[in-house]
């Protein structure tokens, strides 16, 4: 069963706004990541938080992560084009690769 | 480092065949694999998980005798979908993992079977 809950299903935005989406989980994890796929592609790894971790910065994405409330959230800043696809958290409970992703955000950035 | 390989990355076969696809590490020895399935405009759903030189574990719901994995070498895992038929068309994926760490993906297969 699909241990991660992603909000919202499909996001629109334009070029230059920011887009969020979250992820919710039930269990306990080692870590939790996000990954993006463009339509009928493999995946890109984005960021890899662990459960220590509060908050992680890689480029213009930003990961924060909220065990308290089993809950994580992936910002886009100054969104692009290029930005559009499917963006997917995944959790790995014990820490050695074994994932289970959420259902997924569809974005699609306009110019 | 970290490159995970699968080939193909696509396949059409026709009902009733069976098809092969590979997952390599390329630049580390893989203890640990596993199997994603992923249907149009879906979510990934593990399969199942290979170890090197034992039987997969596989998940609940996912017919093992339909799915054969084969995790022979520290670098090698395949997955043979038997006797394929229309609704086994999907996007297949694999990830690799060394020593209980984090998992790397190969970039997928997409299976046609027509």
């Amino acid at each position: 069963s699909q241990q991660g809950e992603e909000d919202p299903q499909a996001l629109s935005i334009q070029e230059g706004e920011n887009a969020t989406m979250n992820c919710s989980y039930k269990t306990s994890i080692n870590n939790l990541q996000w990954y993006r796929q463009n339509s009928g592609r493999g995946l890109v790894h984005l960021i890899l938080i662990r459960s220590n971790e509060r908050e992680k910065h890689s480029g213009r994405l930003r990961v924060t992560l909220d065990t308290s409330k089993k809950s994580s959230s992936l910002l886009i800043t100054a969104s692009r084009a290029a930005d559009t696809a499917s963006y997917f958290c995944a959790t790995d409970i014990e820490g050695w690769g074994k994932l289970q992703f959420g259902a997924g955000t569809q974005v699609v950035v306009t110019p | 480092g970290a490159v995970v390989s699968q080939h193909p990355s696509r396949v059409i076969c026709k009902s009733g065949t069976s098809v092969k696809i590979e997952c390599r590490s390329l630049d580390f020895q893989a203890t640990t694999m596993f199997w994603y399935r992923q249907f149009p405009k879906k979510s990934l759903m593990l399969m199942a998980t290979s170890n090197e030189g034992s039987k997969a574990t596989y998940e609940q719901g996912v017919e093992k005798d339909k799915f054969l994995i084969n995790h022979a070498s520290l670098t090698l895992s395949t997955l043979t979908v038997t006797s394929a038929h229309p609704e086994d068309s999907s996007f297949y994926i694999c990830s690799a993992s060394h020593d209980y760490t984090e998992a790397f993906f190969g970039q997928g297969t997409r299976l046609t079977v027509v």
